[in-house]
């Protein structure tokens, strides 16, 4: 079976440019997370959707966006990139709340 | 703000022998609390979770001991391997002002052969 899938793996954008990153759950799964983590730290949640519906948000500006398809896979929207939203950026699904949660091995996002 | 804390940053065994990773939390009203293994280029991988209505939960060579009376996590390994090597992470899911997960900042598990 395959795991949680991310895409793209690397990507360079520059300051002021739109991204979006994408995740594909493993199948069953109807949870997906977002996080960011900068290297030497720990992964920091942006968002949880469950169902289609956003279930939580973390502390990060409103150009941070997100959203969940009929399929259950999901993208990450960043607009207007700062050069400190480098980062590695995961991906988790679960079956729903307080379940096992499984990575993907996430999107390196250098901005430039 | 919350946070999830961990003790030690880094952390260095002997091959055979147990281990114990410290976490601080100070969000009582977490209800579910998950250990993860992160190794180099890879996502994090999940190891062993504890609801807050538990105060032990074990796995294979790996125990998570919950202390709600002091906020206090725990992960054990039982004869730690060199495959055992990685960072580790605490992490606490909590629902109040909506869902979140927080993540402590990681301890390094070195295991020396």
């Amino acid at each position: 079976d395959a795991g949680v899938t991310q895409s793209p793996t690397h990507l360079i954008k520059t300051r002021g440019q739109q991204v979006t990153l994408r995740c594909s759950p493993i199948s069953g799964h109807k949870s997906v997370s977002w996080y960011q983590q900068v290297l030497g730290q720990g992964p920091q949640f942006i968002f949880q959707y469950y169902e289609k519906e956003e279930r939580g948000r973390g502390n990060f500006p409103d150009r941070f966006s997100a959203r969940q398809f009929p399929n259950y896979s999901s993208e990450l929207n960043v607009n207007a990139l700062l050069l400190g939203d480098s980062a590695l950026y995961l991906c988790a699904s679960s079956l729903g709340t307080y379940t096992e949660a499984f990575f993907g091995q996430g999107t390196r996002l250098t901005v430039v | 703000g919350e946070s999830v804390g961990l003790h030690l940053p880094t952390l260095s065994v002997q091959e055979g022998d147990n281990s114990i990773i410290n976490c601080a939390y100070s969000n009582s009203a977490s209800d579910y609390f998950i250990w993860y293994k992160q190794e180099s280029g890879k996502g994090p991988q999940f190891i062993i979770d504890i609801r807050s209505n538990m105060d032990k939960r074990q796995g294979q060579r790996v125990t998570v001991l919950l202390n709600k009376t002091v906020k206090h996590l725990s992960l054990q390994i039982a004869a730690t391997q060199p495959g055992d090597s990685a960072v580790y992470f605490c992490a606490e899911d909590t629902l109040g002002g909506g869902f979140k997960t927080i993540f402590g900042a990681g301890t390094r598990l070195f295991v020396k052969a």
